[in-house]
């Protein structure tokens, strides 16, 4: 079936550790979002991409890297340098003007 | 940044009541969108509106998108229990041939009692 695919669905971070989020789409969807949700927020935007090997800085990258070396593919590495990084984090993609659509996302706790 | 203020933050209904909640903007944007997400899912995609002064509707849904395209507001009627969720409203500004930024509501939590 075709859809988003964000891998894995837990993560445990130690302190001064790196970790990478994996989402994955075969949509053959252009564009792709990385969003932070915090509990009683909305959705915040990290990194986004709309083209293979470009990218561009959301409203909160500080902390954050990403990659875009395939269409299908846009990791994100949430970096030591973010101190606060127990969130719910989604990925999602999208194709010209159409709407956004989303993976289930990857919940994030520090240890 | 641009900000959305969606109301109510949560609401308390009984099975069958109609519920409507509304987001406004401080800055217009081209086209609104209405998500809900259940927990520890993903947000889906309810209804997609492109055109100031629209009305359109998904089985027991309607949204609009207000004439000054800085308001949209998400009318359900007649809730049942598998509505419980929190819905999010977006606003994006399309251009060029990529669909854009979107940026979100807080969203609104909704409860429904049988």
């Amino acid at each position: 079936d075709g859809g988003i695919t964000q891998s894995p669905k837990y993560l445990f971070r130690k302190e001064g550790q790196n970790v990478t989020l994996s989402c994955e789409q075969n949509l053959n969807h252009d564009a792709m979002y990385w969003y932070r949700q915090d509990p009683g927020q909305g959705l915040r935007l990290i990194y986004y991409s709309q083209i293979v090997n470009d990218f561009q800085k959301g409203d909160i990258a500080e902390g954050y890297s990403v990659s875009r070396e395939k269409k299908e593919s846009f990791p994100l590495t949430v970096t030591s340098a973010q101190k606060n990084p127990t969130a719910f984090y989604l990925c999602a993609s999208s194709r010209g003007r159409q709407p956004q659509h989303f993976g289930d996302g990857t919940r994030l706790s520090i240890l | 940044g641009q900000q959305l203020n969606q109301s109510p933050q949560s609401m308390f209904i009984q099975e069958g009541e109609d519920v409507s909640m509304n987001c406004t903007s401080s800055s217009i944007f081209n086209t609104w969108l209405w998500y809900k997400q259940d927990p520890g899912e993903g947000p889906v995609l309810l209804i997609a509106l492109y055109k100031a002064g629209e009305l359109t509707s998904n089985g027991r849904l309607t949204a609009q998108f207000g004439i000054t395209r800085k308001d949209s507001f998400l009318n359900i009627s007649a809730s049942i229990p598998s509505d419980v969720g929190i819905y999010f409203c977006a606003g994006g500004n399309a251009g060029g041939t990529s669909y854009g930024k979107l940026t979100f509501g807080q969203g609104t939590i909704l409860t429904v009692h049988p």
